[in-house]
């Protein structure tokens, strides 16, 4: 089954501890991506990959760093994480065609609470 | 800098009604634009997908258009059920490789 999973699905941790959320797809896709969806600010781009060892920053990647040693895997690290980097988090991934036909399929969430 | 906005921002109507839901995007300079529903606590689900050449797209009950040119789309949803509450959120990607969404559009069909 095609498919994007993230890992863990609940966390809860404590300020300055840490931490990787893993996301991995199956559909061999060249593009993935990290959101955050914080009540009121909709959904929020972190960071993107376009390939293996080609990623860039989104809107919003203050506090985050990523990774893309394998095709399949994305990994968010938060190295030390915040309060306000409490949030619901997605991964998604699509093919990257530069015509724009490129559909997007997101993983189920991490829902984070750092106290 | 490109923005998303979707208006209304919540929308409760009768089962069996057909209803427009609202896109707009300031920068017309897109590669596609994208409709995808999210059930509450959930993940998102596409429902279409529109490259910036085509003008709409269907899929059994949704219809979605686009015109670039006046920076909108309507996502159209016919005879509308219980089923179909969920929040209706709009994405466009356009230069950079960047996606920006909008804030969503709340449903609700009254039984």
């Amino acid at each position: 089954e095609a498919q994007v999973t993230q890992n863990p699905r609940y966390l809860i941790t404590v300020t300055g501890k840490k931490l990787t959320v893993t996301c991995s797809q199956n559909m061999n896709h060249e593009y993935m991506s990290w959101y955050r969806q914080d009540p009121g600010l909709g959904l929020r781009q972190i960071y993107y990959s376009m390939n293996v060892e080609v990623t860039d920053k989104g809107d919003v990647p203050e506090g985050y760093k990523v990774s893309r040693k394998e095709k399949r895997n994305f990994p968010l690290i938060l190295e030390s994480p915040s309060p306000n980097q409490t949030s619901l988090y997605f991964c998604a991934s699509s093919l990257y065609q530069l015509a724009g036909g490129r559909e997007q399929y997101f993983g189920p969430g991490t829902r984070l609470t750092v106290t | 800098k490109q923005e998303v906005t979707q208006i209304p921002a919540a929308l409760s109507v009768p089962e069996g009604e057909n209803l427009v839901l609202n896109c707009s995007f300031t920068d017309s300079a897109i590669y596609n634009l994208q409709w995808f529903r999210q059930d509450p606590g959930k993940g998102l689900t596409s429902l279409l997908l529109i490259q910036s050449s085509q003008r709409e797209q269907t899929s059994g009950r949704l219809n979605a258009s686009l015109d670039k040119s006046s920076g909108r789309s309507t996502l159209y949803i016919a005879a509308s059920q219980p089923g179909d509450s969920a929040t209706y959120l709009c994405a466009v990607w356009s230069g950079g490789f960047k996606t920006i969404f909008g804030a969503g559009t709340r449903l609700f069909v009254k039984a």
